[in-house]
């Protein structure tokens, strides 16, 4: 039982540099969403979709890029990282929005230095 | 927007003791869901109690029972019995029930430590 994978687990960049994190999950699941958790802030949603090919934005969205082009997968794209987007980033999938719960996964550490 | 507030950074409790952790919540919609999370070392985000607004009935679950008023949105969680496991980040969560389950907005977490 996979459930929401991450990949991958730990990442340095230098600034200026681009990257995908990459999340799928195995739970044929429509609704998918990206955070980033920063130090007293909890999680804030960067991007998120209900379905492959539809995408929106969440609280966050500055400085990364998302598509949707399978069911199974959601990578979060950063163009030309910077500092501020050092952080643990997590993806989570779920059903859509009747009364069930989100899944995460693992979340992935970016340091940019 | 919505907003999620938790107002005790940090909390601890002696084992087997009962402990209370608070959060107030934002929004115009009568119809949503409220979640705590458990976060260890470990980072993942273990789901620990939900409830739907639309219920009166406090949420339970083992060990880990909320406070759910409504009017005053107030959700707070209460663990009986603490457990050395128990330590982690306790992030209160809240839903629409126009949004996906993905879509959560999180407070700012309560880090609960447990004293042996």
């Amino acid at each position: 039982n996979a459930g929401v994978t991450q990949t991958p687990k730990f990442q340095v960049l230098k600034t200026g540099q681009s990257m995908t994190l990459q999340c799928a999950q195995d739970m044929n699941h429509e609704y998918m969403s990206w955070y980033r958790q920063d130090p007293g802030m909890g999680l804030r949603l960067i991007h998120y979709s209900v379905g492959a090919g539809i995408t929106d934005q969440g609280e966050v969205p500055n400085g990364y890029n998302v598509s949707r082009s399978t069911t199974e997968d959601f990578p979060l794209r950063l163009l030309s990282a910077a500092p501020s987007q050092t952080s643990v980033y997590f993806c989570a999938s779920s059903r859509g929005t009747a009364n069930t719960e989100a899944f995460f996964g693992q979340g992935t550490r970016l340091t940019v230095v | 927007a919505q907003t999620v507030t938790q107002s005790q950074p940090e909390m601890s409790v002696q084992e087997a003791e009962t402990v209370t952790l608070s959060c107030t919540y934002d929004t115009s919609e009568s119809d949503y869901y409220l979640f705590w999370y458990k976060q260890p070392p470990s980072r993942q985000m273990i789901l620990v109690i939900r409830q739907e607004a639309y219920k009166q009935q406090n949420a339970t679950e083992n060990r880990f029972s909320v406070n759910f008023q409504k009017a005053a949105k107030s959700f707070s969680l209460k663990i009986s019995d603490s457990q050395l496991g128990d330590a982690a980040m306790y992030f209160c969560a809240y839903r629409s029930a126009k949004t996906g389950a993905n879509n959560l907005f999180f407070g700012t977490g309560t880090r609960l430590t447990v004293i042996p």
